[in-house]
């Protein structure tokens, strides 16, 4: 079946605009995640979802960066007012999870490069 | 706060020979899930294998297998009968068993030479 996909693959945006990053999970996965992924910070969790909970937002950097989740599927991560140290990778991954922490397996996207010029 | 280590940013083995890959963690948890994931340039993570910590077999998986350590906080990864696919980077990452984001350590970027 068809794995998480993300959208753009690639973005380009000039300091001090707003992005939205899409993705969209495997079917039927009530959890998703997202990741970030740069050169200086390795790869760093920012914002998960489970079904109907509130988000744990506890990885976001900063409040510039905002995500939600709508229907119970596809998320969106916006980022406001783009800095360059906002140039990474952003990873989305999602999974199963209904309980249990690390017994279901993270299907990662092949995430969104963001160059913020 | 868990972290992890891995202690070789780079590393190099000819096709066919064996190469393993270190990885240390730091953690108060006694029960948690270690895993490898391979990210090659396509940037997709693919999972490679699952360790749970309360097995004290170690996971093995095709050409696979890891090397844990509960006591030593140690898991290392073996290639055997490495190939060029294999080429990648290799992330160690840990997730306790009530948590759900994963911890990943720097990565190691091997190269797989003909």
């Amino acid at each position: 079946g068809a794995g998480v996909s993300q959208s753009p693959s690639n973005k380009v945006t000039e300091k001090g605009k707003d992005v939205e990053l899409r993705c969209d999970p495997i079917s039927g996965h009530t959890a998703l995640y997202w990741y970030r992924q740069s050169l200086g910070q390795g790869l760093e969790f920012l914002i998960y979802f489970q079904g109907n909970s509130a988000p744990d937002k506890s990885g976001l950097p900063s409040d510039r960066f905002s995500a939600e989740r709508t229907g119970g599927s596809v998320s969106t991560l916006t980022i406001q007012r783009t800095q360059q140290e906002d140039s990474a990778v952003y990873l989305c991954a999602s999974s199963p999870r209904t309980s249990g922490g690390g017994s279901y397996e993270q299907y990662f996207g092949p995430g969104t490069r963001l160059t913020v010029t | 706060a868990q972290t992890v280590t891995q202690s070789q940013p780079e590393m190099s083995v000819q096709e066919a020979e064996t190469v393993t890959l270190s990885c240390t963690y730091d953690t108060s948890e006694n029960n948690y899930y270690l895993f490898w994931y391979k990210q090659p340039p396509s940037r997709q993570m693919i999972l490679v294998i699952r360790q749970e910590a309360y097995k004290q077999q170690n996971a093995t998986e095709n050409r696979f297998s890891v090397n844990f350590q509960k006591a030593a906080k140690s898991f290392s990864l073996k290639i055997s009968d490495s190939q060029l696919g294999d080429t990648a980077m290799y992330f160690c990452a840990f997730i306790r068993n009530s948590g759900y984001a994963l911890n990943f350590g720097k990565g190691t970027s091997l190269l797989v030479t003909p």
